[in-house]
């Protein structure tokens, strides 16, 4: 029940296309879904977030779409360039259980030029 | 600028022996957070702090120990280092009341011969 199933677990993309990443998770509790990029190296940063009132959030490029009632959601990245090669981790978290997040398996992210 | 620092960024360590990761954060973050990373399982709670002298076990916290003496740091303890610990280890920190946007230290490579 407390975990987030991420797929795929790797993606390859040409530049200018769309990345689809998907997550589906079961705890009805969760009421927080962030998505954090990670580049090799670094530690993951926080990308963009939404929580289950709306069921999309746009920041540029990146969208997460929330389909609450199938328990799923994913993160768009429109015009994907090779800056946005990377692993991406989606997590959920029960806002009133403060700080702990329940990470998915990430995804890596190949664009190609 | 207000940071999170981990040290060392790469250790090598022996079967049986007790490793101390440090983890020190300039954010003044109430919340702090040890992960570990491993391909295929995202990241995993080790443990978890809400402040001085509090401690909780994350999802796979067997085998490792933390501390909080103040709000800076939260070193994480291996006390007898097994193979199945190599892996990266991410400290992460956030505020109170914030706590899914965690910021994320650059991590530690251990590796247990």
């Amino acid at each position: 029940q407390q975990q987030v199933k991420q797929s795929p677990q790797s993606l390859i993309v040409q530049k200018g296309g769309i990345s689809i990443i998907n997550c589906a998770y079961e705890n009805t509790a969760f009421d927080y879904f962030p998505w954090y990029q990670q580049f090799p190296g670094k530690g993951p940063a926080l990308l963009i977030a939404i929580r289950p009132d709306v069921s999309e959030k746009k920041e540029g490029r990146f969208t997460i779409s929330f389909n609450k009632s199938a328990k799923q959601f994913s993160l768009h990245i429109m015009d994907s360039q090779p800056g946005d090669s990377a692993t991406y981790f989606c997590a959920a978290s029960i806002s009133s259980n403060t700080g702990k997040l329940i990470f998915g398996q990430g995804t890596t992210l190949q664009v190609k030029p | 600028d207000a940071e999170i620092t981990q040290s060392p960024r790469h250790k090598i360590t022996e079967t049986g022996r007790q490793v101390t990761l440090a983890c020190h954060q300039t954010w003044n973050h109430n919340n702090m957070f040890w992960y570990r990373q491993d391909l295929g399982h995202g990241l995993r709670l080790i443990h978890y702090s809400y402040g001085v002298q509090d401690t909780n076990k994350g999802e796979v916290s067997d085998g490792y120990s933390v501390s909080r003496s103040n709000t800076e740091d939260l070193p994480l303890t291996l006390e007898s280092a097994a193979s199945s610990q190599t892996s990266v280890y991410f400290c992460a920190s956030s505020a109170r009341g914030e706590g899914y946007e965690q910021y994320f230290g650059p991590g530690t490579r251990l590796t247990v011969t």
